[in-house]
C-alpha cells in the first residue's frame, strides 16, 4: 500500500535561511506526489506535484522538490525563507482504491520562521 | 481559475439540529470530496463522488450524508452529530478522480464545524 511519511513534526527555521521539509514514500507502483500548504484557519493549497519527467519539480512561493526513486524520497526545499511561510506542510500520495483515486497524506510538518 | 468555494466558513450547532455544508466549483471537475481535519492532524478522507457517483465512503457514520446534485455542487448534510465531529470539513475537487489520471485536488477553504 501506498504511504507518505513526513520524519519531521516541526522544524524551527530563522528568517532567509534554507530549509529541507523531509517526506518519505512507500510504494511499490507508479506514484504521484504531491506537496501542500495550509495557512493558519485555511484550506490546503498546491505548492508543486511530482507526477512524471523531470525529478526537480518547482512550485509556487520559491519552493521546489526532488524526485528520487532509490531513496523514495520527495523532500521540500526553499532556499531562503520568510515570515509569511509559516504553515503546516503535507506531503501527499495518489492511491487508487475502486476504481478512484484518494490522496494519502504525512501527518504534516509544521513550519515556523523566527525572526 | 483553480478555486472551490465553500459555505458557511463557521457553522455551530447542537447534537439534534440538522444543517448543511456546501462546495461549489467551476472548473469543469467531474471528481469531488470531503474530507474531515482534526486539530493538528491531516485531513482525513470521507466521500469521493465521480461523475456524480459516489465512488468511495470511508466507512463515514450515517449522520453524515452526501449529495451531488450535479457537477459543480457537492452538499454534506449534518444530523444528530456529536462533539467529536467537531473538525473543519474540508471540500476538493479535481479532473477526473479515476485510476489511470494524474489528478489534482483542488482544496476549499473549509467549513470549521462545532457541535455542542
Amino acid at each position: 500500500a501506498q504511504s507518505v511519511t513526513q520524519l519531521d513534526s516541526q522544524v524551527p527555521v530563522f528568517e532567509e535561511a534554507p530549509v529541507e521539509l523531509r517526506c518519505n514514500y512507500s510504494s511499490s507502483v507508479s506514484v504521484y506526489l504531491f506537496w501542500y500548504v495550509q495557512y493558519p484557519n485555511q484550506g490546503l493549497q498546491l505548492l508543486l506535484k511530482y507526477l512524471s519527467g523531470s525529478t526537480l519539480v518547482k512550485g509556487i512561493n520559491g519552493f521546489e522538490a526532488e524526485f528520487n526513486k532509490s531513496q523514495t524520497s520527495f523532500h521540500l526545499r526553499k532556499p531562503s525563507v520568510h515570515i509569511s511561510d509559516t504553515a503546516e506542510y503535507f506531503c501527499a500520495v495518489t492511491l487508487i482504491i475502486q476504481g478512484a483515486q484518494k490522496l494519502v497524506f504525512g501527518q504534516g510538518t509544521r513550519l515556523t520562521i523566527n525572526p | 481559475d483553480t478555486e472551490v468555494t465553500q459555505t458557511p466558513k463557521h457553522l455551530v450547532m447542537g447534537m439534534t439540529n440538522k444543517k448543511s455544508l456546501k462546495c461549489e466549483q467551476h472548473m469543469g471537475h467531474r471528481a469531488m470530496y470531503w474530507y474531515k481535519q482534526k486539530a493538528k492532524k491531516p485531513p482525513e478522507l470521507m466521500f469521493v463522488y465521480s461523475y456524480e457517483k459516489l465512488s468511495i465512503n470511508e466507512s463515514v457514520p450515517s449522520r453524515f450524508s452526501p449529495e451531488c446534485p450535479n457537477s459543480s455542487l457537492l452538499n454534506l448534510h449534518l444530523h444528530a452529530l456529536q462533539p467529536e465531529d467537531s473538525a473543519l470539513y474540508l471540500c476538493a475537487s479535481s479532473q477526473r478522480g479515476l485510476a489511470g489520471n494524474t489528478d489534482t485536488q483542488y482544496f476549499g477553504p473549509g467549513t470549521r464545524l462545532t457541535v455542542l
